[in-house]
């Protein structure tokens, strides 16, 4: 089991919905990452939170919207997504962040959009 | 520009072979951070090691082990006597000292199959 704990495991929605996936740790690391990855691809970056203020958006469509209640929980609030949008979306932590420290990957949620 | 090739989309190899996983890198910068990470079918990606620019020591921890040469920009990695769990996509990924983010440049990944 992985010390990042990623909820849904599996996702299916249609265009017009609206979801959000979750991510938690209690590691007490302070920095937070969602990544996009598709098939046969290495992992993207869309965002990185650090001392839970947003400090990296990779230019992500709006569709596609972070929030970090506190340091253990990072969402990413879904909308009127596209198809090319399924994925599987990792979520990831580090202690302070930085170039230096290396990140500790949850299981993911595999996204399908219909 | 920075960059990581993983010039190995794909390797198969037979229970207990030695495979050795290319990773070669670009950067400007004199301090960086290099990274291997496992992904397994289950999807999670998992932490191997990291390694700074300025520690070219090779490195081993049980049948992993790790080959660092500035003078080439490689940093490979080898698993001797390969298991069938060893089947998984190893990333290799790049981290500068300028980017105060921690911005991860992934490889393409080299997809391993080990076979019985």
């Amino acid at each position: 089991d992985t010390e990042v704990t990623q909820t849904p495991k599996h996702l299916v929605m249609g265009m017009t919905n609206k979801k959000s996936l979750k991510c938690e740790q209690h590691m007490g690391h302070r920095a937070m990452y969602w990544y996009k990855q598709k098939a046969k691809k290495p992992p993207e970056l869309m965002f990185v939170y650090s001392y839970e203020k947003l400090s990296i958006n990779e230019s992500v469509p709006s569709r596609f919207s972070p929030e970090c209640p506190n340091s253990s929980l990072l969402n990413l609030h879904l909308h009127a997504l596209q198809p090319e949008d399924s994925a599987l979306y990792l979520c990831a932590s580090s202690p302070r962040g930085g170039e230096r420290q290396p990140q500790h990957f949850g299981d993911g949620t595999r996204l399908s959009i219909l | 520009a920075q960059k990581v090739t993983q010039a190995q989309t794909e390797i198969s190899v037979v229970e207990k072979e030695d495979v050795t996983l290319d990773c070669v890198y670009e950067t400007r910068d004199t301090t960086y951070y290099l990274f291997w990470y496992k992904q397994p079918p289950s999807g999670e990606l998992v932490f191997l090691i990291r390694r700074n620019s300025f520690d070219e020591q090779n490195e081993i921890s049980g049948r992993y082990s790790w080959n660092f040469q500035k003078s080439t920009s490689s940093f490979n990695f080898t698993i001797t006597a390969s298991q069938v769990v060893d089947s998984a996509v190893y990333f290799c990924a790049l981290s500068e000292a300028y980017n105060q983010g921690g911005k991860l440049i992934f490889g393409q990944g080299t997809e391993l199959s080990v076979k019985p």
